[in-house]
Parts: C-alpha cells; sequence; structure tokens
C-alpha cells in the first residue's frame, strides 16, 4: 500500500537557520499528489502548501517544495526559520482516484530564539 | 472559510459504552472523512465518505462505524469503548482539489 517517510521526530533550530524537513513516498499511482499540513499547538492542521506537477517548485508563507516524481520526493524548505514556524508538520501523498490522504508520523519543528 | 464544526469537543467515556462522535459541513463537498491522531503515529484514517449514504474503510476501522446520512454530517461510531480508542479525533472535509479542512478535534478518553 501507500507509504510516506518524514524526517524522524523531533527537529530543532536556531532562529534565522534555513529548514529542510523531509519527505519520500510510496504509492502504486504514477501521478501522486503531494501535500504538506502543518499544525500548530491546540489547533487543526491546515494545508501548508501542494502540489500535482513533476519538478515544479510550490511556494507558499515562505515555504517551498519541489516534487520530484524520479525520486519520490517531496521535501519542504525554507530559508530562515521563524519562532512561528514551531508546529508540527505532515507529508500527505494522494490519488486522484481516491483522494485519500496517507498522512506520515509527522515531524515536530521547535525553533528556538 | 470552510466550515467543519466536531462536536463534543471533550469526552469521557467508560470501557464498553457506546460513543458517537459528529461532524459538520458547510462546504458542500462530497468527501468527509475521519482521522485519529495519537503521539508517534501521526493522523490515521479511520472511515471516510464519498457523498451521503457511503461509507469506506480507511487504514484503521476495526473498532469503528461511520455513519453519513447527508451531505453535511459524518458521525463517528463507538459501539464498544475500549481505553485503546483514547485519542483525538479529527473530522474533515474535501473539495475537489482534495484539500482537506480539518475539525477542531475531539479529545476522547476512554477509562
Amino acid at each position: 500500500g501507500d507509504s510516506v517517510t518524514q524526517t524522524e521526530g523531533l527537529v530543532t533550530l536556531t532562529e534565522g537557520l534555513p529548514v529542510m524537513l523531509n519527505c519520500t513516498y510510496q504509492t502504486i499511482y504514477s501521478n501522486p499528489f503531494l501535500f504538506w499540513y502543518v499544525q500548530h499547538l491546540n489547533e487543526s492542521p491546515r494545508l501548508l502548501l501542494k502540489s500535482f506537477t513533476d519538478n515544479k517548485r510550490t511556494e507558499h508563507q515562505g515555504f517551498h517544495a519541489t516534487l520530484h516524481k524520479s525520486s519520490s520526493s517531496f521535501h519542504l524548505q525554507k530559508s530562515s526559520a521563524q519562532l512561528s514556524d514551531s508546529a508540527l508538520y505532515y507529508c500527505a501523498p494522494a490519488s486522484s482516484g481516491s483522494w485519500q490522504l496517507i498522512f506520515g508520523s509527522g515531524t515536530q519543528l521547535t525553533v528556538m530564539p | 472559510e470552510a466550515a467543519v464544526t466536531q462536536s463534543p469537543r471533550n469526552k469521557v467515556a467508560v470501557t464498553g459504552g457506546k460513543v458517537t462522535l459528529s461532524c459538520n459541513q458547510t462546504n458542500n463537498h462530497n468527501n468527509m472523512y475521519w482521522y485519529r491522531q495519537d503521539t508517534g503515529h501521526g493522523l490515521r484514517l479511520i472511515h471516510y465518505s464519498y457523498g451521503a449514504g457511503s461509507t469506506e474503510k480507511g487504514d484503521i476501522p476495526d473498532g469503528y462505524k461511520a455513519s453519513r446520512p447527508s451531505q453535511e454530517n459524518f458521525s463517528l461510531i463507538l459501539e464498544l469503548a475500549t481505553p485503546s480508542q483514547t485519542s483525538v479525533y479529527f473530522c474533515a472535509s474535501g473539495d475537489s482539489a482534495e484539500t482537506l479542512y480539518f475539525g477542531s478535534g475531539t479529545r476522547l478518553t476512554v477509562l
């Protein structure tokens, strides 16, 4: 079945340093859609960005990611971390046929001053 | 902004009791989902629905039933609650590009 592997557990960064959260996926579908969701403390998950197009950079709120189907990856990046980026981040692939998003276990990002 | 409302926000149940979690969406989305969230496991799909009258099993359906009586409402039912079902439950609805809009969650404790 479909699966996703994210950067393990907890990532702690100092404010101003770059952010890179890894995401690789496995799916039977040749044209998957990929999503990053973010969940701040005591809030519900919300969409951060999504991509359907191979090798095209997608950006939103300072974050960016590029879907690389050749390596089944969709890494999340930001050039300079902010304190407000502290949150739980989920990568999720889906197929247009079933639209069942398969979430990974999530990566907790903590940005320190 | 899409609106998904869950009730109750918090629930304490006894082992063996019946629990019903409710979800209402005003977005006219066809697809609705129930997830549970546990530390170390992330979000796991329990049941989902493509429209009124339909329910489908997700990745972890055992011990749960779902009901979609209308476009707006999607319920999750625990007929015989167990302590292992203590978790935070999220309902979500999805649009045509399958952006999911999550409710605020229900924190369920089964004693």
